[in-house]
């Protein structure tokens, strides 16, 4: 079945720097790709998506990146602010379901 | 338009009881998923619906878990004889359809306790 691989795990960044969380899957047939935040005791909240017939999308300070010949994907975090601590989860859409990569935990340090 | 809506957003439940967790999808979405999300742990999926179907039930364990989204009203996730191993946080999302491009919303999730 689908698998998506997420790294890191945690990840702590000195405000004002850039944070990029990498995640690599196996289903070639995956073709969207969002990318979810979530705070401390909330939901998911959907940031940014791609699909397979982009390579790259940018949202003010949010950017993904996506390979799909070597099946990784990434988002980039440029002039981190304290407010964007919280853990991200890339996933994708495989078959039917949407999977989840098991998160990464952004710190930003003052 | 309102978004997705979980309810209760707490739930306590002694040890086999049932438990019942309610979602309303946003409003033109016919597609439903279910996750499982233990404390500091990633998003498992349980079950994935469409209005009277169970199009993939895959990640819900085979005993006393069971889901269910009828033509009217909300999807049921359903857990009878709850065990403590059963508390965590139960999110649900939504979206308009099952095709492999489109975005999923979530609800703010139903936290169940198991005392």
């Amino acid at each position: 079945g689908e698998n998506v691989e997420q790294h890191p795990s945690t990840l702590s960044v000195q405000e004002g720097d850039s944070a990029v969380i990498k995640c690599t899957y196996s289903d070639s047939a995956s073709n969207y790709f969002p990318w979810y935040k979530q705070e401390l005791g909330k939901r998911p909240q959907l940031i940014i998506d791609i699909r397979s017939n982009v390579g790259e999308k940018k949202d003010q300070r949010i950017a993904v990146t996506l390979n799909k010949t070597a099946k990784h994907f990434s988002l980039h975090i440029t002039e981190t602010q304290p407010e964007d601590s919280a853990v991200y989860f890339c996933a994708l859409r495989g078959d039917d379901k949407i999977i989840f990569g098991k998160g990464t935990r952004l710190h930003i340090l003052p | 338009n309102a978004g997705v809506m979980q309810n209760p957003r707490h739930l306590v439940r002694r040890r086999g009881q049932e438990a019942r967790l309610r979602c309303s999808p946003m409003k033109g979405h016919s597609h439903v998923y279910w996750y499982r999300q233990l404390p500091e742990e990633g998003l498992k999926f349980m079950v994935y619906l469409q209005k009277e179907n169970i199009i993939d039930e895959s990640g819900m364990p085979k005993e006393r878990f069971s889901a269910e989204f009828p033509k009217e009203g909300p999807s049921i996730l359903r857990i009878q004889q709850v065990v403590r191993g059963d508390s965590a946080a139960y999110f649900c999302a939504s979206s308009p359809s099952g095709q492999l491009n489109t975005e999923a919303f979530f609800g703010q999730g139903t936290r169940l306790t198991v005392v």
